[in-house]
């Protein structure tokens, strides 16, 4: 089966740039998106389409997705953005998500 | 603006079948365009797809729970359903429902219920 691969935890001091990584085979060879889950709340769509903002969601976040990895960047950190954040890639009509990483703001 | 409100029992006892509902509201099921999901999230995991189901029926599931999952539409009344048959502890979680919207391959949740908690325990 299809798996998704993500650093357990990131770390980045307030303003600066955030990089979360999602790692799978030929991962780039599909369509990969972004999920934000604060605690007790349901995810939110933050990427989808390894690159599109859905509306309302800040300019500051932005994704790529070659090779073997979708990245997730988010530009300016601010403290709101403290989360877990979730990549997601669709497989021969399976769904995957990648484990999970906590971004801590610092 | 489309919302999702899952709803069922909070708690099942093992051996038995959990179900649960999830409402539509602000979009029809019946229109297409959209396969309505069902996803769950143990305490402190990570998120876990278990299926989901287009209007005409069509469903795909999760093949690690295949065996035990049905899932169903009513268009009738704007819902969809999750049944996950001989539960155990293991299966406690909380379950969202959502919506899938897709193109070619690309399918990513748009919209998400609230969650509920289903905790299996005698």
């Amino acid at each position: 089966s299809y798996e998704l691969t993500q650093p357990p935890s990131v770390s980045v001091s307030p303003g600066q740039t955030a990089s979360i990584t999602c790692s799978g085979d030929k991962l780039g060879d599909k369509y990969a998106c972004w999920y934000q889950q604060k605690p007790g709340q349901s995810p939110i769509l933050v990427i989808y389409q390894n690159n599109k903002r859905p509306s309302g969601i800040p300019e500051r976040f932005s994704g790529s997705n070659s090779g073997n990895t979708a990245t997730l960047t988010i530009s300016g950190t601010q403290a709101m953005d403290e989360a877990d954040y979730y990549c997601q890639a669709w497989d021969t009509r399976t769904v995957v998500f990648g484990g999970g990483t906590k971004l801590t703001v610092l | 603006q489309v919302q999702l409100q899952e709803s069922g029992p909070g708690l099942v006892k093992p051996s038995q079948t959990l179900s649960l509902t999830c409402t539509v509201s602000g979009g029809s099921i019946s229109g297409g365009g959209y396969y309505w999901s069902w996803i769950r999230q143990h305490p402190g995991k990570g998120l876990e797809w278990i299926g989901y189901i287009y209007s005409s029926g069509t469903t795909y599931c999760n093949p690690s729970l295949k065996s035990r999952v049905t899932i169903s539409v009513d268009t009738s009344r704007n819902q969809f359903s999750l049944k996950l048959s001989s539960v155990t502890a293991a299966d406690t979680a909380v379950f969202y429902c959502a919506r899938a919207d897709y193109d070619e391959s690309s399918h990513y949740f748009d919209y998400w219920g609230q969650g509920t908690l289903v905790t299996v325990s005698s």
